[in-house]
């Protein structure tokens, strides 16, 4: 069975620190896809980030990175100099491509409070 | 681009009555999702629609729920009769095909209390 894993309920950090959101997931296949998406105070889901289970590079966008580690089954996510704007719900989610569908499971979500 | 449009942004209703929840995909996206997320859950899938044909239905409550997207277009999901258990966001969101390559692009939700 697949399984996406946020331990961290509520995270909590002042402005300019950096702050990393673990994400854990379970999965029998090889082929897969890795998600992060954000969940501001509106309400809407944005996309983050896509990997797949063959490309192992970490990935930076600004001030955001994420560390994909096959051998931990881990995909976390790193905000470099946080601010007020990070603050949000972020969420990871696993794609299983060998349902027709490509069935998305999310994990649970992490929320990220960014004092000033 | 237009985004996902979803009506209405909020709808309180009394057990046992019916709702029904609109949505209007990114103009040219074939698959459409309708999630359910409950207070401090993940979103959970309920049906995909690939074109007008559903390729997931699997945790979609059937006894009550049921959706449909005529035309391939546009979609909308019912609930009838509601429960106390369906009080949570009702997410539409929508992706050029069912691989997940380009990330699927959700609307703003509908947030459901059923009192």
């Amino acid at each position: 069975a697949q399984k996406v894993t946020q331990a961290q309920t509520e995270i909590s950090v002042v402005e300019k620190e950096d702050v990393t959101l673990d994400c854990v997931y379970e999965t029998r296949d090889t082929t897969y896809y890795l998600f992060w998406y954000k969940q501001p105070p509106s309400g809407e889901l944005v996309f983050l980030i896509r990997r797949n289970s063959f490309d192992e590079q970490n990935e930076i966008s600004g001030r955001y990175s994420w560390n994909f580690q096959k051998s931990t089954s881990s995909f976390n996510f790193t905000i470099t100099a946080s601010q007020v704007v990070d603050s949000a719900v972020y969420f990871c989610a696993l794609s299983d491509p060998n349902t027709g569908g490509f069935k998305t499971i999310f994990g649970a979500g992490t929320r990220l409070f960014v004092k000033a | 681009e237009a985004g996902v449009a979803q009506s209405p942004r909020y709808k309180i209703i009394e057990k046992r009555q019916s709702v029904a929840f609109w949505c209007n995909p990114i103009s040219g996206h074939a698959t459409l999702y309708w999630y359910q997320q409950i207070l401090g859950q993940g979103p959970k899938l309920l049906i995909q629609f690939q074109n007008n044909g559903v390729v997931d239905d699997s945790q979609l409550p059937k006894d009550r729920f049921s959706a449909e997207r005529l035309k391939g277009v546009d979609s909308t999901l019912k609930i009838q009769p509601a429960k106390l258990e369906d009080s949570a966001v009702y997410l539409c969101a929508s992706s050029l095909d069912r691989t997940p390559n380009y990330g699927y692009t959700f609307g703003s939700g509908t947030r459901l209390t059923v009192v």
